[in-house]
């Protein structure tokens, strides 16, 4: 049974920093790697998708690696914003995924 | 930019009751799915419908649970006799545009019907 970790659990950083989020799973055999963003309350918002076949997606400020056989990915997000605060799930899976618990994210200003 | 919609929002109901929740998917999607997230903890998947029927679900989706394509844009979970243990945030997702390869299939999520169930 796939299962997803993420670490750290919470982050706190000030506006402007580098960062790293982690995730790791215990099946390699994945199809695909979502990165998502939740902000409290509310539903979830698709960042990336890493295809098994890739090692890494960009978009803007975001870049997420993939390394299937270390079972693991990275979110590197860039000069982090105030509005980069929220909660990033990372999911495995092809049809269904399977859900990390996140990432709670806070950058002050 | 298309996206998928939920309703109602917030459902409070008594247990025992019965409760759909309704969907809207993305109108191209083929896929469709039901997630829940239990207040603290992981989103969990629930069912994914294809086609007209389930294609998979989840040890959590037990007989309490169906789900319904009643018309060409509505996606449904019926929850027969709610527990108290049903309280979550219920997202549905859909994906896979027709024309699309399985490989780029990315899952796009609705805002979520918040259910507690007193």
């Amino acid at each position: 049974k796939q299962e997803v970790t993420q670490i750290p659990a919470a982050l706190s950083v000030p506006e402007g920093e580098n960062l790293v989020l982690n995730c790791s799973f215990t099946d390699s055999a994945i199809y695909n790697l979502q990165w998502f963003r939740q902000d409290p309350g509310k539903g979830l918002t698709s960042l990336l998708l890493i295809q098994s076949s890739q090692r890494e997606q960009t978009s803007g400020r975001l870049n997420a690696s993939l390394d299937k056989s270390s079972g693991r990915s990275t979110l590197y997000i860039a000069a982090s914003q105030p509005g980069d605060s929220a909660t990033y799930l990372c999911a495995v899976g092809y049809s269904t995924l399977t859900f990390g618990k996140g990432t709670m994210l806070l950058v002050s200003p | 930019e298309p996206e998928v919609t939920q309703t109602p929002s917030h459902q409070v109901t008594q247990m025992g009751q019965e409760v759909i929740l309704r969907c809207v998917p993305i109108s191209n999607h083929l896929y469709f799915y039901w997630y829940r997230q239990i207040l603290g903890q992981k989103v969990e998947f629930l069912v994914s419908f294809y086609n007209n029927e389930i294609s998979e679900k989840s040890e959590i989706f037990d007989d309490q649970f169906s789900v319904e394509r009643p018309d060409g844009s509505n996606f449904t979970l019926k929850i027969r006799s709610t527990k108290l243990e049903d309280s979550a945030m219920y997202f549905c997702a859909s994906s896979f545009p027709s024309g699309a390869t399985i490989s780029t299939d990315t899952q796009y999520f609705g805002p979520g019907t918040r259910l507690t169930v007193l």
